[in-house]
């Protein structure tokens, strides 16, 4: 079975510009997540989607991300227009339905760089 | 403000030695504390979690001690081997994980033969 993939998996692009992140999430896993590492730092929860539904989007830094899950299936975060300090490794994850124990696989994560 | 707080942030292990990785949590809510570990290029992946109604859980090497009351909680990797090398991650969830994962700065633990 396939795990969570993370497309592309490194991206550079400049300041003023518009990025475009996806991730497949596991087959028939409801809840997909966002999350962030800035060099150095933790990594931080950005969103969580149940299906194609926000459950919670309290980790969005700003108005320039814009995340979308259409049909509950791949989801896209679109940062526009990118500034220096969205730069770090964007980690998507998914687990099944609601449940104790119940795991979220990451994926292997975007490095994005805005210079 | 951390609410997981994780040392060391580097740590150097003889083969065969105890790796030691410490974390303190603010929020008396979190009902489930997971641990991931991360290899270079991929994503963290779940090592072992545990609950805060069990004081310690131990799956292979692997053993989380849980101290509630201190609202601390550790990762103890015996005989340690170059493998175990990585970034490992504390974390903290509510509802079993189901929601957000906060997690702690990570641990990169290097062990040398």
């Amino acid at each position: 079975e396939a795990g969570v993939t993370q497309f592309p998996s490194h991206s550079v692009i400049e300041k003023g510009q518009t990025v475009t992140l996806r991730c497949d999430p596991i087959s028939g896993h409801d809840n997909l997540y966002w999350y962030r590492r800035v060099m150095g730092k933790e990594i931080k929860f950005l969103l969580h989607f149940v299906k194609e539904s926000k459950q919670d989007e309290s980790g969005m830094p700003n108005n320039r991300f814009l995340a979308e899950r259409t049909g509950g299936t791949y989801s896209t975060l679109k940062v526009q227009p990118a500034e220096l300090e969205d730069s770090g490794v964007y980690f998507c994850a998914s687990s099944p339905k609601q449940g104790l124990n119940t795991e979220a696989f990451f994926g292997q994560g975007t490095r994005l760089t805005v210079v | 403000q951390q609410q997981v707080k994780q040392s060391p942030q580097s740590l150097i292990v003889q083969k065969g030695g105890i790796s030691i990785i410490n974390c303190a949590y603010e929020n008396t809510a979190f009902d489930y504390f997971p641990w991931y570990q991360q290899f270079p290029g991929k994503g963290p992946a779940l090592l072992i979690a545990i609950r805060p109604d069990v004081s310690e859980k131990k799956e292979g090497r692997f053993t989380i001690s849980f101290n509630k009351s201190a609202k601390q909680f550790s990762l103890h990797i015996m005989d340690s081997q170059p493998g175990d090398s990585a970034t490992y991650f504390c974390a903290a969830s509510l509802y079993g994980g189901y929601q957000k994962v906060t997690f702690g700065i990570g641990t990169k633990l290097q062990v040398i033969p």
